[in-house]
C-alpha cells in the first residue's frame, strides 16, 4: 500500500525567504511522485512530477523537489517566496503516471502556505 | 483548450433529494476519477474508471454512484444525499500523463 505524509498543515514564510514543504511517502514499488498546488477557489494544478531518472525535478513558478529514496522523501522547495505563492500544496504518490494500477493517486493532507509581506 | 469541466460549481440541496454532478473531459483520456476534499483530510478518492463501462470503488464510495457510458463523461450521482456528503468535489482525468483536475463542485447538503 502507498501513503503520503506531509509535515505541517500550515507553513508561514516571509516574502523572499526560502520555502520548504515536507513530504514523505511509503510505497512498495518504485513510486511516481507529484506536487500539486491549489489556489483559493480553484482546482489542483500540477507543479512538478518525478517518474524516473534525475532525482532533482524542476517545476513551474520556480519550485523544485528532490526525490531521496533513502529518506523516502520528496520535499518541495523554492529559494525565494513570492506573495503569489500563497496556496495549499498537496504531495501525491502513485504507481503510475495517471492513477495507479489500483486506480488511485494517494494524496497527503495538504500544507497551506502563507507568505507575509 | 484541454480541460475537465464540472457542473455545477456550487450546489445547495436538502437531505434525500437526488442529484448529479457532471464531469466532462475533451482530452480523450481513458482514466477518470472523482475525489472529495475535506479540511484536514486532503483528497480522498470516491470512484474511478479505467475506461468506458469500467468503474471501481475508491476509498470512500459509500453513498455515491457513477457511470461511464461514454469516454468523455463521468457523472457522480448521489441518490439520497446526506449532510456528511457536504464537501468539495473534484473530477480528474488522465492517460499516460499526470491527472488533470476540474475546478471543483462545492456541495452543501442541509
Amino acid at each position: 500500500a502507498q501513503s503520503v505524509t506531509q509535515l505541517g498543515s500550515h507553513v508561514s514564510v516571509s516574502e523572499g525567504a526560502l520555502v520548504l514543504l515536507r513530504c514523505n511517502y511509503s510505497s512498495s514499488v518504485p513510486p511516481y511522485l507529484f506536487w500539486y498546488v491549489q489556489y483559493p477557489n480553484q482546482g489542483l494544478q500540477l507543479l512538478l512530477k518525478y517518474t524516473t531518472g534525475a532525482t532533482l525535478v524542476k517545476g513551474i513558478n520556480g519550485f523544485e523537489a528532490e526525490f531521496k529514496k533513502s529518506e523516502t522523501s520528496f520535499h518541495l522547495t523554492k529559494p525565494s517566496a513570492h506573495m503569489s505563492d500563497a496556496a495549499e500544496y498537496f504531495c501525491a504518490v502513485s504507481d503510475s503516471l495517471y492513477g495507479g494500477s489500483q486506480g488511485n493517486l494517494i494524496f497527503g493532507k495538504g500544507t497551506k502556505l502563507s507568505v507575509k509581506p | 483548450e484541454a480541460q475537465v469541466t464540472q457542473n455545477p460549481r456550487y450546489l445547495i440541496t436538502v437531505t434525500g433529494k437526488k442529484l448529479t454532478v457532471t464531469c466532462s473531459q475533451n482530452m480523450n483520456h481513458e482514466y477518470m476519477s472523482w475525489y472529495r476534499q475535506d479540511p484536514g483530510l486532503g483528497l480522498r478518492q470516491i470512484y474511478y474508471s479505467m475506461n468506458v463501462e469500467v468503474t471501481d470503488k475508491g476509498d470512500v464510495p459509500e453513498g455515491y454512484k457513477v457511470s461511464r457510458k461514454e469516454k468523455r463523461n463521468f457523472p457522480l450521482i448521489l441518490e439520497s444525499p446526506s449532510p456528511n456528503q457536504t464537501s468539495l468535489y473534484f473530477c480528474a482525468s488522465g492517460s499516460n500523463s499526470p491527472l488533470h483536475f476540474g475546478n471543483g463542485t462545492r456541495l452543501t447538503v442541509t
